[in-house]
């Protein structure tokens, strides 16, 4: 594998549902990020770590709950969720100091929430 | 309010011409900028970006363009090809936080045969 992987790619959950994304870079970045992308709105950016460690969280409600476990692994675990997060959910990295500053994206996970 | 504006929402353009999308942006502490690419069921791929030390950066087919008075870049495309159909997002990071990007809201380019 190379790149960003995220699995699943699509995926159909009830609002009592619990699930979660995954995310693996195989680039030997030391951050990595959540981001939703909306119907005819741009990507936001959700959540940021740093070497393992979150810096940024950009008022995400708590049914959002982001977990690095090491620096390859990223995942979203997803509860209670409502219709208006269905969308689609990014996952980037990068390399954080040394002047590197650009994202990579994986292919997204779909998520429709019923 | 966005902060990264993509005023045309699409673009047509004739095989073998000049492509030219556009991103204003409004907030003076961004200093690095980026476009990427997106096809449809796949993530945004990156294509080139620019430090606010330059005005022109060129990779191939691909040239940005950054006036920082006017706080304005461009995508140049020459010459387009039916492959670079897709939609095209401009995104800036600010100087104290090179990780947080800010996207516009994306330019759907159709390249005809």
């Amino acid at each position: 594998e190379t790149g960003v992987t995220q699995t699943p790619r699509h995926l159909v959950m009830g609002m009592t549902n619990k699930k979660s994304l995954k995310c693996e870079q195989h680039l030997g970045h030391n951050a990595m990020y959540w981001y939703k992308q909306s119907a005819k709105k741009p990507l936001e950016l959700m959540f940021v770590y740093n070497f393992k460690e979150q810096t940024e969280n950009n008022s995400v409600p708590s049914r959002f709950s982001p977990e690095c476990p090491n620096s390859s692994h990223l995942f979203l675990h997803l509860h209670t969720l409502q219709p208006e997060d269905s969308a689609l959910y990014l996952c980037a990295s990068s390399q954080e100091g040394g002047g590197g500053r650009t994202q990579y994206f994986g292919p997204g996970t779909r998520l429709l929430v019923l | 309010d966005q902060q990264v504006k993509q005023n045309s929402p699409s673009l047509s353009v004739q095989e073998g011409r000049i492509s030219i999308l556009n991103c204003d942006y409004t907030n003076s502490m961004f200093d690095y900028f980026l476009w990427y690419k997106k096809y449809p069921a796949e993530g945004p791929t990156f294509l080139i970006s620019i430090s606010s030390i330059k005005d022109k950066n060129e990779d191939g087919r691909f040239t940005v363009f950054l006036n920082k008075s006017a706080k304005h870049l461009s995508l140049h495309i020459v010459p387009s090809q039916p492959g670079d159909s897709a939609v095209y997002f401009c995104a800036a990071s600010p100087v104290n936080a090179g990780n947080m990007l800010t996207f516009g809201g994306g330019t759907r380019l159709m390249v005809k045969p």
